[in-house]
């Protein structure tokens, strides 16, 4: 079975510094991808980013970089330089080739960017 | 171009009524996907088409769920007898249908259910 943990509900950030959100997962799968998307209060959910289980390199997209240890099973996202706009609930996802065709979802993280 | 639209975008019933949901992936994508989102939870997976077919129904949660996609492009969720327990966020999303678990899905604004 597939699970994604996300242990934390809410974070606080000072604009402009850097977060990670953390994400860990579970799958007996060799092969899987892992997408991170932002819900902000509108409701859209939005890509961010995406790794690939056997991409040797981090994934970078902009201010978003993904964190990815495959021993540890952890795929974090970090933002950087945060801005008064990324406020809003990060969710992490799993896609394997056992999954079907659906993404699973963890319960996500809110972050608050302060000014 | 365009996103992926969903209509309406709040919609409130009463118990028992039936309702209609529909989405309009991106052009071109030939997958598509439900989701429903409760409050405080990460998006569940009901039903994702390939085409005009349903490839797997497996997380519609009893028998009152259907979806169709008649033509392979729009998609219509449909609930019949709405129950209380029915209210969330009903989330459809689109990709190009490689199969890949590679397949990015790109989701629209949402319909959000209140059933009263």
């Amino acid at each position: 079975a597939q699970k994604i943990t996300q242990t934390q509900p809410g974070m606080f950030v000072q604009e402009k510094e850097a977060v990670t959100l953390d994400c860990t997962y579970d799958t007996s799968d060799q092969s899987y991808g892992l997408f991170w998307y932002k819900q902000p209060s509108s409701g859209e959910m939005i890509f961010l980013i995406y790794q690939g289980s056997y991409d040797e390199q981090n994934a970078t997209e902009g201010r978003y970089s993904l964190n990815f240890q495959k021993a540890r099973k952890s795929a974090n996202l970090v933002i950087s330089a945060s801005q008064l706009g990324d406020s809003a609930m990060y969710f992490c996802a799993m896609r394997g080739p056992n999954t079907g065709n659906q993404f699973y979802f963890g319960t996500g993280t809110s972050l608050t960017v302060i000014p | 171009g365009a996103g992926v639209s969903q209509t309406p975008s709040n919609k409130v019933t009463e118990k028992g009524k039936y309702v209609e949901l529909r989405c309009d992936p991106i052009s071109g994508h030939t997958a598509l996907y439900w989701y429903r989102q409760s409050l405080g939870q990460g998006p569940e997976f009901l039903i994702y088409f390939q085409g005009t077919g349903a490839a797997d129904d497996s997380g519609l949660p009893n028998d009152r769920f259907f979806a169709v996609r008649p033509e392979g492009s729009v998609s219509t969720l449909k609930i019949q007898r709405t129950e209380r327990g029915d209210s969330a966020v009903y989330l459809c999303a689109s990709s190009s249908g490689s199969g890949s678990y590679t397949d990015t899905q790109y989701f629209g604004p949402g319909t959000r259910l209140t059933v009263l």
